[in-house]
């Protein structure tokens, strides 16, 4: 089955710098990436997804990249702000009839 | 305001006793799913269902049951046969088909002693 590794486990920045996450997927049939935020206490919300005929998608400050020869994808913060310190998760979908396979998540601290 | 209810937000129980987690959607979508969070392990899918009376396992089904009655309302049953089960449980619901978003519960702490 499908299996999404993602990295770093953890990131600090300072506010104003970039952030970028990093995952890579392992079903080459996968073709839709979604990003969810997790803020503490509350389940996750989506902030941005990209599908396998898209390279590049982006939304404001954040923007997400898509590589499918070497089956990994990133998202990318720009100009970090306090409020982006959360749990970030990557995820990709296997096929039609199935679910969402999670990432282990990031940890996004943006310090002031 | 339409979303998904899980509830309650913190449950204890005894080892060996079974327990069910409520969750309920007024998105009146079609598929809902069940995600198990433990830190540094993401979200694991325990299991999922794209049709009323119908569910299919996840990666980590053992030890739990769910039943899909009604299109707004999953349970989830934690059974004595779950080894760890003490999380952060997580309850989604979705349109069916590529791309549809996962709309999230704001979950349920499972402490188990």
């Amino acid at each position: 089955g499908e299996n999404v590794e993602q990295h770093p486990s953890t990131l600090s920045v300072q506010e104003g710098d970039s952030a970028v996450i990093k995952c890579t997927y392992s079903d080459s049939a996968s073709n839709y990436f979604p990003w969810y935020k997790q803020e503490l206490g509350k389940g996750p919300q989506l902030i941005i997804d990209i599908r396998s005929n898209v390279g590049e998608k982006k939304d404001q400050r954040i923007a997400v990249t898509l590589n499918k020869t070497a089956k990994h994808f990133s998202l990318h913060i720009t100009e970090t702000q306090p409020e982006d310190s959360a749990v970030y998760f990557c995820a990709a979908f296997p096929q039609a009839g199935t679910a969402l396979i999670f990432g282990k998540g990031t940890t996004l601290s943006v310090s002031s | 305001d339409g979303g998904i209810t899980q509830s309650p937000k913190y449950l204890f129980r005894k080892e060996g006793q079974n327990v069910t987690l409520s969750c309920e959607q007024n998105l009146n979508h079609d598929a809902m799913y069940w995600y198990r969070q433990d830190p540094g392990q993401g979200l694991r899918l325990i299991y999922y269902s794209q049709i009323v009376n119908d569910f299919q396992k996840g990666d980590i089904a053992e030890g739990y049951s769910v039943s899909r009655e009604k299109k707004e309302s999953f349970p989830l049953t934690v059974t004595s046969a779950q080894k760890n089960p003490t999380a952060f449980y997580l309850c989604a619901s979705s349109e069916t088909g590529l791309g549809a978003t996962l709309h999230f519960g704001n979950g349920t702490r499972l402490t188990v002693t």
